[in-house]
């Protein structure tokens, strides 16, 4: 069975540079969410579309910007990082009217130097 | 806002043998869904069970099953015949039945490491 698909899956960056993540959901598949993984810690709501909307906001840096496009995929831009922005990010998939499972991505480890 | 407690860092067991982790939750609604999730060394999040708040059996996954005491707001995963490759971070996660009640996101407990030995 298909899966979430994220890329990259490793990303190294420099302070003050710019990262963009992307998410490619399971087909059919409406709704969207980014999680931030901290070392050590649980993930961390950030955002979610529905629809290519957005349905959610969570403790999402003003830094951070996503979107939802018209195939559903999704992608989080990252400005200005900082040290703290090294994480594990991670996307899952949900279909609202069918399921309320979500399904997570392998996720995208970003390294900020 | 809704709150998931684990409070047991990490845990134990001999292969083979049987554990229970804890979870606690907090939580205003009536209407809402629990779930176990499993991170192992390659960090990938696998989904190992759930359960709906208005079902009053508890859900079982072959060798997982849940104890779900809604009135305590206790949900606890009790993993039988312990394997090498269950060695894990497991998170308990809660979430909303209903949007309007606040959001589909998944709100996680700290997380409880468990060891495996053989």
């Amino acid at each position: 069975a298909a899966g979430v698909i994220q890329s990259p899956r490793h990303l190294i960056k420099e302070k003050r540079e710019t990262a963009t993540l992307k998410c490619y959901p399971i087909p059919r598949h409406d709704t969207v969410y980014w999680y931030q993984q901290g070392p050590g810690q649980d993930p961390q709501f950030l955002i979610s579309f529905y629809e290519k909307m957005q349905s959610d906001k969570g403790s999402i840096p003003d830094r951070f910007s996503a979107q939802q496009f018209s195939d559903y995929h999704s992608e989080l831009n990252m400005s200005s990082l900082e040290l703290g922005d090294s994480a594990l990010y991670f996307c899952a998939s949900s279909s609202a009217g069918v399921s309320y499972e979500q399904y997570f991505g392998p996720g995208t480890r970003l390294t900020v130097t | 806002a809704q709150t998931v407690t684990q409070s047991q860092p990490e845990m134990s067991v001999q292969e083979a043998e049987t554990v229970t982790l804890s979870c606690t939750y907090d939580t205003s609604e009536s209407d809402y869904y629990l779930f176990w999730y499993k991170q192992p060394p390659s960090r990938q999040m696998i989904l190992v069970i759930r359960q709906e708040a208005y079902k009053q059996q508890n859900a079982t996954e072959n060798r997982f099953s849940v104890n779900f005491q809604k009135a305590a707001k206790s949900f606890s995963l009790k993993i039988s015949d312990s394997q090498l490759g269950d060695a894990a971070m497991y998170f308990c996660a809660y979430r909303n039945a209903y949007s309007g009640a606040g959001s589909y996101q998944l709100t996680f407990g700290k997380g409880t490491k468990l060891s495996v030995i053989p």
